[in-house]
């Protein structure tokens, strides 16, 4: 059980276009998503928490206007890197808090990998 | 701002040898999760501790939380070349904000395992 699943598990595009990537949990609902960045060998750096029905919250740093979030279902959010850079080019794993346990334990995506031109 | 801090950064030991990571902050966690990460994947979870003084064992691999709830260590014994990878230690917490609850979990930067053969 608390399976998330990442689409696409890589993408590569030109610079200046838009990239959507879709996070799932399919078999448990998630009221809280949370989108990470991680660079080769790092860490995981928290972008944005994700919740079902209101609006993102970013961290310090994170441009809201080129990273956006919309959880629009207990089971789905997805994250539009818009007017993408070669900077962007990075590794994307989402998460998701399981709505029906009282618990902090999140469940990681297997990643998206970006590739920006 | 919470920190956590996880040392150390980079280890490399023979099959058969044990090892212990640490993950210290000066910060108080409701919970400490410890992740599993392959190159090119998802971290996969390993073990949540809520509580102080919290011991669990999962296999060769034996987690503790502090009594504090401030740090946490994995031990693992007689290390195999299948437990290279890049381990993550997480603390969770719930910060009140303006807006209500504002949980999320402050990652170490992590422990790259290389077990030779």
């Amino acid at each position: 059980g608390a399976v998330v699943s990442q689409h696409p598990s890589w993408v590569i595009c030109k610079s200046g276009t838009s990239v959507k990537i879709e996070c799932r949990s399919l078999d448990f609902q998630a009221t809280t998503m949370f989108w990470y960045r991680q660079f080769p060998k790092q860490s995981l750096m928290l972008m944005a928490t994700s919740n079902e029905g209101s609006k993102a919250t970013y961290e310090q740093g994170v441009e809201k206007d080129k990273f956006l979030i919309n959880h629009a279902s207990l089971t789905l959010s997805t994250l539009t890197v818009t007017s993408a850079h070669p900077e962007d080019s990075s590794f994307y794993i989402c998460s998701a808090k399981h709505t029906g346990k009282n618990t902090d334990t999140q469940y990681f995506g297997p990643g998206t990998r970006l590739t920006v031109l | 701002t919470q920190l956590l801090e996880q040392s150390p950064q980079f280890l490399s030991i023979q099959e058969g040898e044990n090892l212990t990571v640490y993950c210290n902050s000066s910060s108080v966690f409701s919970s400490l999760q410890w992740y599993r990460q392959e190159p090119g994947e998802g971290p996969v979870l390993l073990v949540t501790v809520v509580t102080g003084g919290e011991v669990k064992k999962l296999k060769r691999l034996t987690f503790q939380f502090g009594d504090a709830r401030k740090d946490s260590s994995l031990h693992i014994t007689a290390a195999q070349p299948g437990d290279t990878g890049l381990y993550l230690c997480a603390g969770g917490s719930d910060l009140l904000s303006s807006g209500g609850s504002n949980y999320k979990l402050t990652f170490g930067k992590g422990t790259l395992l290389t077990v030779n053969p």
